[in-house]
């Protein structure tokens, strides 16, 4: 079974700080990772992916990826209120075919 | 451009009645996919389409049916409907050649079965 691990959290960080979000995933075969925002009620948005090992960088978002240790993480600086959501991460796991982690919810204390 | 639609936004079913979800995308996307939603389960995908005229299973395809109509919709059909079906069904859409497997979903469907 393929899998998609992420702590569920709430993962609770102060305004103005570095929310850290990590995600690990078992099929060694896998070569396209993203991440995913999801307001309560609301559908995903996709807002980073990642093909390669090392670093991704999109405005205050950062996504990492350690093919090797099979793990890929979102860094978001500057953490804002409105960032106070549920982070998927996905994870392709055969063609056309996502797999996705359980989610891990973010809260950013004013 | 609307991106991904799905129609109803809410639906309540009696156990063992019939319907369909419909979706629709004007990305001109080749993929579409379905995905049901439920507390602490994350997403998990019921069917996919690949390509316009071919459909498969995902990981949890009992007790639904899909029909890829033409490249713009894909519809999910719960036949007998069950109380384990309530949940929050999305629709997505990819490109789905080659690396471009960025999924764009649509709104959801509440679905509850009493």
């Amino acid at each position: 079974q393929k899998e998609v691990e992420q702590n569920s959290g709430p993962l609770s960080v102060p305004e103005g700080a570095i929310a850290s979000l990590n995600c690990t995933y078992s099929d060694r075969g896998s070569q396209s990772f993203f991440w995913y925002r999801q307001y309560s009620g609301k559908s995903p948005e996709l807002i980073m992916f990642i093909y390669s090992n090392g670093d991704k960088e999109d405005g205050r978002f950062t996504a990492q990826l350690n093919k090797a240790s099979q793990y890929v993480s979102l860094l978001i600086r500057d953490s804002q209120p409105s960032d106070s959501a549920t982070y998927l991460c996905a994870v392709t796991g055969g063609s056309y075919k996502l797999i996705f982690g359980s989610g891990t919810r973010l809260l950013v204390r004013p | 451009n609307a991106g991904v639609t799905q129609t109803p936004k809410f639906q309540v079913l009696k156990t063992g009645q019939s319907m369909t979800l419909q979706c629709a995308q004007d990305m001109n996307h080749n993929s579409m996919y379905w995905y049901r939603q439920d507390p602490g389960m994350g997403l998990r995908l019921i069917y996919y389409s690949a390509s316009e005229g071919t459909t498969d299973k995902g990981e949890v395809p009992n007790g639904y049916n899909v029909s890829r109509l033409n490249k713009r919709e894909f519809s999910l059909r719960l036949e007998s409907a069950a109380p384990s079906q309530t949940s929050v069904y999305f629709c997505a859409s990819s490109e789905g050649q080659g690396a471009s497997y960025e999924q764009y979903f649509g709104p959801g469907t509440r679905l509850t079965v009493t």
